[in-house]
């Protein structure tokens, strides 16, 4: 099975940073790598698809990149509104494996 | 409007059987490229994906509870069921039923999800 190894767990950061996670594929998975944003309470929605496209809807400060075993999601200017949990996820396989999740908080 | 809903019963006890159903609007499970999957979330803890159901009637299950797993489709009624079988108190979780393309790759629509305790 495909093991997803999100980081970091948890961090903080203020209104206007620029925000990093990283997830990391066991093994290649090309460009099948999702982005979720989950908020407490709520389902997850979601922000990237295919590593790197934008969803829908999404706002442009939102990004994705990276291909085969490792993936980044950036938020460029954080936001209060961007205070939630997120999720890597991968399908290369036929099998649906999220990362463990980054909580994000403001400073 | 696309919308999925999730319901089934709120507490189950130990070695019983939980039956979910997703009932959704807005698409057709009979499309081609589309799918409904169950995923769940323990208090607190990392989202899960357990099921999938494709338009063709393909099945996917998670490995590690493939054999307490069953995805079944009525399109007739919009509706796909998950059950689950002898439950224990560590699948206390939240449910999540959602829309899978292909087109995207992606869990693009979600239900609000159900709350499932396991408790005697």
């Amino acid at each position: 099975d495909i093991q997803m190894t999100q980081s970091p767990s948890s961090l903080s950061a203020s209104v206007g940073d620029r925000v990093t996670i990283t997830c990391q594929a066991s093994q290649d998975i090309r460009k099948y790598l999702n982005w979720y944003q989950q908020k407490p309470g709520k389902a997850p929605k979601l922000l990237i698809y295919d590593a790197s496209n934008l969803e829908t809807g999404v706002p442009s400060r939102f990004s994705g990149s990276g291909s085969g075993t490792d993936f980044t999601f950036t938020i460029h200017s954080l936001q209060p509104e961007d205070i939630a949990t997120y999720y890597c996820q991968q399908y290369d396989n036929l099998l649906y494996t999220f990362g463990q999740g980054t909580k994000l908080e403001i400073k | 409007q696309i919308t999925l809903k999730e319901s089934g019963p709120p507490l189950v006890k130990p070695t019983q059987t939980l039956t979910l159903t997703c009932t959704f609007s807005g698409f057709s499970l009979t499309t081609s490229g589309v799918g409904v999957g169950w995923i769940r979330q323990p208090p607190g803890k990392a989202l899960e994906w357990l099921a999938l159901i494709s338009w063709d009637d393909d099945k996917r299950y998670i490995p590690s509870l493939k054999s307490r797993l069953t995805i079944t489709k009525d399109t007739s009624k919009n509706q796909v069921v998950l059950t689950m079988t002898n439950m224990d108190p560590v699948d206390t979780a939240a449910y999540y039923c959602a829309r899978w393309t292909s087109s995207l790759g992606a869990f693009d629509i979600w239900g609000q999800g159900t709350m499932v305790t396991v408790s005697s």
